[in-house]
């Protein structure tokens, strides 16, 4: 059974910093992961989709890579900004499943 | 595009009572889902979707009902509310081709608290 951990639950960090949000899945046999935002009293946000074949994927400030054999993706922030506070999400698609496991989530605190 | 699109936003039911909750995407995706979102854990999957007529359960699917006549529609149907089912409920869609493939898209979600 798949499951998904992120650590740590909250951080905290002065504007600028560059910060890695961590994401742990326990079966490898994955088809894609997909990062989410999640701004307070909001649905979620798509930020990154990584495919089971490759390795990362980027989209402005944001790196998502991907490591299926150590059961490891991390999210990469350059340049944090205030505007970045909400909570970071994960969500893992098995192979041979229509389903997505989730994360519990990083709230991430960029302070000005 | 709407994207997904939920209604209502927020609603209080007695134990009991019986309501359903709205979804509809114009993406023209087969798959769809519905989350629940307890506070400060992930989303658990009640139902799923991938294509009219074919529904699934999730992981936490007692107590709720859905149905999928069209590609566009997923209701989330509760039965008998209880406490248990105050929660934030999510959503969702995804295509099947394109790229990329299986990205989820969201709904601003539901907001029930169940008294």
């Amino acid at each position: 059974k798949q499951e998904v951990t992120q650590i740590p639950a909250a951080l905290s960090v002065p504007e600028g910093e560059n910060l890695v949000l961590n994401c742990s899945f326990t079966d490898s046999a994955i088809y894609n992961l997909q990062w989410f935002r999640q701004d307070p009293g909001k649905g979620l946000t798509s930020l990154l989709l990584i495919q089971s074949s490759q390795r990362e994927q980027t989209s402005g400030r944001l790196n998502a890579s991907l490591d299926k054999s150590s059961g490891r993706s991390t999210l990469y922030i350059a340049a944090s900004q205030p505007g970045d506070s909400a909570t970071y999400l994960c969500a893992v698609k098995s192979s041979g499943t229509y389903k997505y496991i989730f994360g519990t989530g990083t709230r991430l605190k960029v302070l000005a | 595009n709407a994207g997904v699109t939920q209604t209502p936003k927020f609603r209080i039911l007695k134990i009991g009572q019986s309501m359903t909750l709205q979804c509809t995407q114009d993406m023209n995706h087969n798959y769809m889902y519905w989350y629940r979102q307890d506070p400060g854990m992930g989303l658990k999957l009640i139902y799923y979707s991938v294509g009219a007529g074919i529904t699934d359960k999730g992981e936490v699917p007692n107590g709720y009902n859905v149905s999928r006549s069209t590609t566009e529609d997923f209701p989330l149907r509760l039965e008998l509310a209880a406490p248990s089912q105050t929660s934030v409920y999510f959503c969702a869609s995804s295509q099947t081709s394109g790229s990329p493939r299986n990205e989820q898209f969201f709904g601003p979600g539901t907001r029930l608290t169940v008294l």
